[in-house]
């Protein structure tokens, strides 16, 4: 079975930065690429972006260009997603979800607060 | 930018038939895959590439996609499909990224 593990809550100040992971196992970690989808409390969901991580290839939503990073690990099957210049409206679960779309990690909580 | 539309809610009584619509621009040559997400869940997949149901996935849920609007159609709606519901494309329009619907709400009464 397709498992992904995704690091806990995070609570963070305005202006910091956070990474989350994303532990991949059940199918091979290159075969697929891992996208990052974001949900603000109450609404809909939005794409960030992709990584391929067999050669590392990224591509980001406008909207996160320049404040997020997606990477891989291939010694681990681990993908990672940072975004900094934390602001308050970053309050958000964020989940991995390979690009079949089937399976979901958990989500992660991040919380931006002062 | 490529926008999605959806209506905002849905509500039915158990038994009748949900339609949810979602409008973009020639969608119908897009590939659309819809998700539901019931309160304090992780979204599900429950049609993708327009019409194509993965396993596990109950026959009530049919997808279509033509012109400018594609359909999730919910037969026989049951409490447990009231959810919201998203649409989502691979927009390669104006550039290449994924781009989700604004969500509809169904209530089942």
């Amino acid at each position: 079975d397709v498992q992904l593990i995704q690091s806990g809550a995070e609570v963070q100040r305005p202006g910091a930065t956070v990474k989350i992971s994303c532990k991949v196992s059940g199918y091979t970690f290159t075969d697929d690429y891992m996208n990052w989808v974001k949900q603000a409390p109450g609404k809909g969901l939005q794409w960030m972006g992709l990584i391929d991580p067999e050669d590392g290839v990224t591509k980001y939503a406008d909207e996160f260009q320049g404040r997020v990073a997606i990477t891989a690990d291939t010694s681990t099957d681990t993908v990672y997603m940072e975004l900094s210049s934390l602001r308050s409206d970053d309050t958000a679960i964020y989940y991995c979800v390979p690009d079949s779309w089937s399976d979901w990690g958990q989500g992660t909580l991040v919380t931006v607060s002062s | 930018s490529y926008v999605l539309t959806q209506p905002p809610s849905v509500s039915l009584a158990p038994g009748q038939t949900a339609r949810i619509t979602c409008g973009g621009d020639d969608i119908g040559h897009k590939s659309v895959n819809w998700f539901q997400q019931r309160s304090g869940q992780t979204p599900v997949l429950v049609v993708h590439a327009d019409s194509d149901r993965p396993s596990g996935i109950p026959e009530r849920f049919s997808g279509t996609n033509f012109g400018n609007t594609a359909t999730l159609t919910i037969t026989r709606v049951e409490a447990g499909d009231e959810a919201d519901y998203f649409c989502q494309v691979w927009d390669t329009t104006s550039d290449r990224r994924y781009v989700f619907g604004t969500g509809t709400k169904v209530t089942v009464l």
